[in-house]
């Protein structure tokens, strides 16, 4: 069983639709989520923390249900400029850090 | 802002060469990491380091080595490089006091 997986979709959405990604960890002993943005032929860049209580950066959103092993980012008013890849990361201990391998969205004009 | 610089966007080297994929990071971090990433497959754990001259085995060391001996740069050494070690190659750096990771630009490999 993988550590962390995601829907690899993709999510084609037009521009202004809100839009959710959900990622599931399967090691409950998980202490830190984070979610990061790929672009095309580029390196992932930290998009945001998730804490335990949620937490909003403008547009995004993210939660994590700890009872239920997963943690979720949701885009509202999507833009064009939004997408990219959405890479799910989950941190067990120290420097045991664990990938989803992406999730696929295309904002569509 | 942290920065961590790769030597080569793009390489190509033949099969049985030995390659040297360098990285340094400029905001004295303990940890260092080596990832590969392919399509379907994500991110994988090469080999890690958290000190100078300290390296732990990722999930698919076998192929590669690495070498820390200044605190700023990480390398990744492949032995003889295969054909199936053609992927996008991500060095990463963190603090013990920071949980995220900031990712190089990447190199991408190709072995022909």
């Amino acid at each position: 069983r993988k550590e962390v997986e995601q829907d690899p979709g993709p999510f084609n959405v037009p521009e202004g639709a809100t839009v959710a990604f959900n990622c599931t960890y399967s090691n409950s002993a998980s202490q830190s989520f984070f979610w990061y943005r790929q672009d095309c032929r580029k390196e992932p860049k930290l998009l945001m923390s998730v804490y335990s209580s949620g937490n909003e950066d403008g547009r995004f959103t993210a939660q994590l249900n700890r009872a239920s092993q997963y943690i979720s980012l949701l885009i509202r008013d999507s833009k064009l400029s939004d997408s990219a890849t959405y890479l799910c990361v989950v941190n067990v201990v120290g420097n045991q850090f664990y990938f989803g391998t992406g999730t696929s969205l295309t904002v569509i004009p | 802002d942290v920065k961590v610089t790769q030597s080569s966007r793009y390489l190509v080297k033949r099969t049985g060469e030995k390659v040297f994929l360098e990285c340094v990071q400029d905001m004295d971090h303990e940890n260092m990491f080596w990832y590969r990433q392919d399509p379907g497959l994500g991110l994988r754990l090469i080999y890690f380091s958290y000190d100078v001259k300290m390296k732990e085995k990722g999930d698919i060391p076998e192929g590669y080595s690495v070498s820390r001996e200044k605190k700023e740069r990480f390398s990744l050494i492949l032995e003889s490089a295969s054909t199936n070690q053609t992927s996008m190659y991500l060095c990463a750096s963190r603090s013990h006091r920071v949980t995220g990771y900031t990712f190089g630009s990447g190199t991408r490999l190709t072995v022909v």
